[in-house]
């Protein structure tokens, strides 16, 4: 099946610091990538849907500034926090679809990031 | 009102017992519906489509009630591996034709020996 994964899988960092997580389409070419975050005990939140070759969309609320999104090919797409303070610890999510249409999305593993 | 709503439970039940779970969405035109399964710490994992007309799959039935706006999921004969964060995911569907995916809060199972 098709598999998507992320990296690292966790991080440590000091607070002000900046730091990528990745998302690879392993198998197939993904002209979308979403992002999302969740904190303990509560749902996915999407950040940003990532559109290969164009400007991620942001969700309201979203600081485009603060979470840089690249997708700069079919098969990858990075999120980069920058100058990362504590309230950015979460658990960060990448997933991508593999057709248009009714298609799944498939998950990366996710990266737990802890700023301190 | 949220884009899609489930009950966070938790829900604890016995082993070998029926248990349901609903989902309401708020966007009518909303064009897929999936039930993933979320453990601990680990990334959500598909456990199922959802058709217009209901599906089945071992001892988990996915029902549409487009009318309603809801969707559910039944899993019947509960083991304790079912244990987990179950979450419901609608694909709204923007106007431009865009394509997202909005995940309800998910409910947690606990199943119990």
């Amino acid at each position: 099946g098709a598999v998507v994964s992320q990296h690292p899988s966790w991080v440590i960092c000091k607070s002000g610091t900046s730091v990528k997580i990745e998302c690879r389409s392993l198998d197939f070419q993904a002209t979308t990538m979403f992002w999302y975050r969740q904190f303990p005990k509560q749902s996915l939140m999407l950040m940003a849907t990532s559109n290969e070759g164009s400007k991620a969309t942001y969700e309201q609320g979203v600081e485009k500034d603060k979470f840089l999104i690249n997708h700069a090919s079919l098969t990858l797409s990075t999120l980069t926090v920058t100058s990362a303070h504590p309230e950015d610890s979460s658990f960060y999510i990448c997933s991508a679809i593999r057709d248009r249409g009714l298609a799944e999305a498939f998950f990366g593993q996710g990266t737990r990031l802890t700023v301190v | 009102r949220k884009e899609v709503e489930q009950d966070p439970g938790p829900f604890n039940v016995p082993e070998g017992a029926t248990v349901a779970f609903n989902c309401t969405y708020s966007n009518s035109a909303s064009q897929s519906f999936f039930w993933y399964r979320q453990d601990c710490r680990k990334e959500p994992k598909l456990l199922m489509s959802v058709y217009s007309s209901g599906n089945e799959d071992g001892r988990f039935t996915a029902q549409l009630n487009r009318a309603s706006q809801y969707i559910s999921l039944l899993i019947r004969d509960s083991k304790l591996s079912d244990s987990a964060t179950y979450l419901c995911v609608v694909n709204p569907r923007g106007t431009s034709g865009t394509y997202k995916y909005i995940f309800g809060t998910g409910t947690r199972l606990k199943v119990l020996a």
